[in-house]
């Protein structure tokens, strides 16, 4: 069974740009949840999707938004890219979503120049 | 609102050592989920355990283990004679049951087994 797939495995941009990342989660997953990691704040959740619906969401701006298809593949966007946004952005699926044990993708480091 | 800490941010080890990560959690929720995930240099975070607040009882799994003891709100895990490959990043985390719930992380120990 392929694992958690997320590309661009790098990315440089600069500031005021856009970004999208992808993830393809493990086959018959339906939730997809999304978390940045950077050195100073840690792991911080981003949102989750189950059935393309968000379930819930953390503590980002709105110019993070993300999306899931009828495939459970699913989107993360930053808009308005800011020199904070440089981090690793880690996608992770599980059948149900909620308490599960979560599967991670190797993730998408992010630069902002 | 919850919160992980993981007081340890680095510890370094010879390989056969015995190691203990320390995770200490606030909730407020009596029903609740702790788990450990661990972050090679690869990237992508490894499920190792997950336990919920009504099961304190402790387990062991080859060469890890784990001490859960709700009465000091802590949950660690301990390896036994550790090895190189163990060299990672350790997150404890801590997860509410029920609607919206969504995962906190601890700041995560580095661990270097040298060899």
């Amino acid at each position: 069974k392929a694992g958690v797939t997320q590309t661009p495995r790098y990315l440089i941009k600069t500031r005021g740009q856009q970004v999208t990342l992808s993830c393809s989660p493990i086959s018959g997953h339906r939730s997809v949840s999304w978390y940045q990691q950077t050195p100073g704040q840690g792991l911080q959740f981003l949102f989750e999707y189950f059935s393309e619906t968000q379930r819930n969401k953390g503590n980002f701006p709105g110019r993070f938004s993300g999306r899931q298809f009828s495939n459970s593949r699913s989107e993360m966007n930053v808009s308005t890219l800011e020199l904070g946004d440089s981090a690793l952005y880690l996608c992770a699926s599980s059948a149900r979503g909620g308490v599960e044990k979560l599967f991670f993708g190797s993730g998408t480091q992010l630069s902002v120049l | 609102a919850q919160k992980v800490t993981q007081a340890q941010t680095e510890i370094s080890v010879v390989e056969k050592e015995d190691v203990t990560l320390d995770c200490v959690y606030e909730t407020r929720d009596t029903t609740y989920y702790l788990f450990w995930y661990k972050q090679p240099p690869s990237g992508e975070l490894v499920f190792l355990i997950r336990r919920n607040s009504f099961d304190e009882q402790n387990e062991i799994s080859g060469r890890y283990s784990w001490n859960f003891q709700k009465s000091t709100s802590s949950f660690n895990f301990t390896i036994t004679a550790s090895q190189v490959v163990d060299s990672a990043v350790y997150f404890c985390a801590h997860e509410s049951a029920g609607a919206n719930s969504k995962l906190t992380f601890g700041k995560g120990i580095t661990l270097s087994v040298r060899p």
